[in-house]
């Protein structure tokens, strides 16, 4: 099955910093999302972005499909931001009906005031 | 639309005892599934149904663990009997397929503990 490999894994930084978070794939998927697991455990839909680019305010994403990777940038990062960022993609397709959602490790972010 | 619904929040039960978790997916959805999170795994996909019908029950750990949907506004999950190493966050989620866009949405989790 398909591979999801985030990094860094771990991330610590100023208040008010940038950040590049990374998301390699093993093999094309049709379906792509980053998410936000809060302190409280939600998963927060941040970026469904299967290709190009997507902007919300200070958090950005860009998927190249063809080279099977895909970035979320972080700008003016806030202590609200801590938390673990998950991307994943879609699996295989079944009969025309696409597949899971594989997951990977995560990166875990903490913002420092 | 309330979003994926779960339910309970937080379940503690001895081991051994039977533990059902449930999960209402968005309405309109045709697609749900189960994942599970731990520190040692993370986020594992345990099954998954396309139109009330599961796909790929691959995931699933072990005949102790069975899920069903017997319609499309509804799923368990079922642990018989439950051990200390199925403590964990089990998280709900749903989507549309056969569309351009087919973004999931999770549901809030239910963190099981048992001991």
């Amino acid at each position: 099955g398909i591979q999801v490999e985030q990094s860094p894994p771990d991330l610590i930084l100023q208040e008010g910093a940038n950040s590049t978070l990374r998301c390699n794939f093993s093999d094309s998927v049709n379906n792509l999302q980053w998410f936000h697991q809060n302190p409280w455990g939600q998963l927060i839909n941040l970026f469904y972005i299967p290709s190009g680019t997507k902007q919300n305010g200070r958090l950005s994403a860009t998927t190249v499909a063809t080279e099977r990777y895909s970035l979320l940038y972080i700008s003016s990062s806030q202590t609200t931001d801590s938390g673990v960022y998950f991307c994943a993609g879609g699996g295989v397709f079944y009969g025309g009906s696409q597949g899971n959602l594989i997951f990977g490790k995560g990166t875990k972010l903490s913002v420092k005031p | 639309d309330a979003g994926v619904i779960q339910s309970p929040r937080h379940e503690v039960t001895e081991m051994g005892q039977e533990v059902t978790l449930r999960c209402k997916p968005i309405s309109g959805h045709n697609s749900l599934f189960w994942y599970r999170q731990t520190m040692m795994r993370g986020l594992e996909l345990l099954i998954y149904f396309n139109n009330n019908v599961p796909i790929d029950d691959s995931g699933m750990p072990e005949d102790r663990f069975s899920a069903k949907m017997p319609n499309a506004s509804f799923s368990t999950l079922k642990i018989q009997p439950s051990e200390p190493r199925d403590s964990a966050v089990y998280f709900c989620a749903s989507t549309l397929r056969g569309g351009r866009n087919t973004e999931a949405f999770f549901g809030q989790g239910t963190r099981l503990t048992v001991v």
